[in-house]
């Protein structure tokens, strides 16, 4: 199937850390992704991670992809008001690198309530 | 200077009428997709085109009929709209040969009543 599963909701204290979890369902996938979305707007990518690699290090951001569980996190040090967001994790089942058949198969999102 | 932008950004109509939704992205891409975000925040691919050609129809009910003038849009054509299909859709476009960053529009807010 296609089933990506999230927690649906995370809350934690400003400056903090926020670990939001993600399990995926095809291991050909070859790149993960982490998205965020405002209230209101479009989905922006925060961050990627090549199938082949363990962790993934981006300023507060560390992604985690634990390959045998098909398990990937997301870490945000030092949570700000501003991260507050509903996050998605998503997978590129097909293995063609790059090609267009590169449909994202989205998880169910985690909302990231960051108190003041 | 907006990458992909869509019109209208909210749209209510009555079910059984026929609308559409226009998609325009400057980023040169070759590859534009629609996806439908329903109440719950589930987000689910629709179509995605690769110059003007469809790629991908994910079971989609022929009610929904994408058109590719040129690669820099896709529109998305609704006929006979349903309550069930109100949802927020988004439309996003990616370069081939990245790791396909897909850079998504705003959305269009659906109601159908």
């Amino acid at each position: 199937g296609e089933d990506v599963e999230q927690s649906l909701f995370l809350s934690v204290r400003e400056g903090d850390s926020s670990v939001i979890n993600c399990t995926y369902t095809d291991s050909s996938s070859t790149y993960l992704y982490w998205y965020k979305q405002e209230p209101g707007a479009g989905l922006q990518l925060l961050t990627y991670i090549f199938s082949n690699m363990d962790m993934k290090q981006d300023q507060r951001l560390t992604v985690l992809l634990n390959k045998k569980d098909k398990h990937l996190s997301l870490r945000i040090a030092d949570t700000q008001t501003g991260d507050s967001a509903i996050y998605f994790c998503a997978e590129s089942p097909n293995p063609y690198y790059g090609g267009a058949t590169n449909k994202l198969i989205f998880g169910t999102g985690t909302l990231l309530a960051v108190q003041p | 200077d907006t990458a992909v932008s869509q019109t209208p950004k909210y749209l209510v109509t009555q079910m059984g009428n026929d609308k559409s939704i226009k998609c325009e992205q400057n980023l040169g891409h070759d590859t534009m997709y629609w996806y439908k975000q329903d109440s719950k925040k589930f987000l689910k691919i629709m179509f995605s085109y690769n110059n003007k050609e469809l790629i991908i129809n994910e079971t989609v009910p022929n009610r929904f009929s994408p058109k590719s003038p040129d690669k820099a849009h896709l529109n998305l054509h609704i006929n006979s709209l349903e309550l069930g299909d109100s949802a927020v859709y988004f439309c996003a476009s990616s370069q081939p040969g990245h790791y396909n960053e897909q850079f998504f529009g705003p959305g269009t807010r659906l109601t159908v009543l």
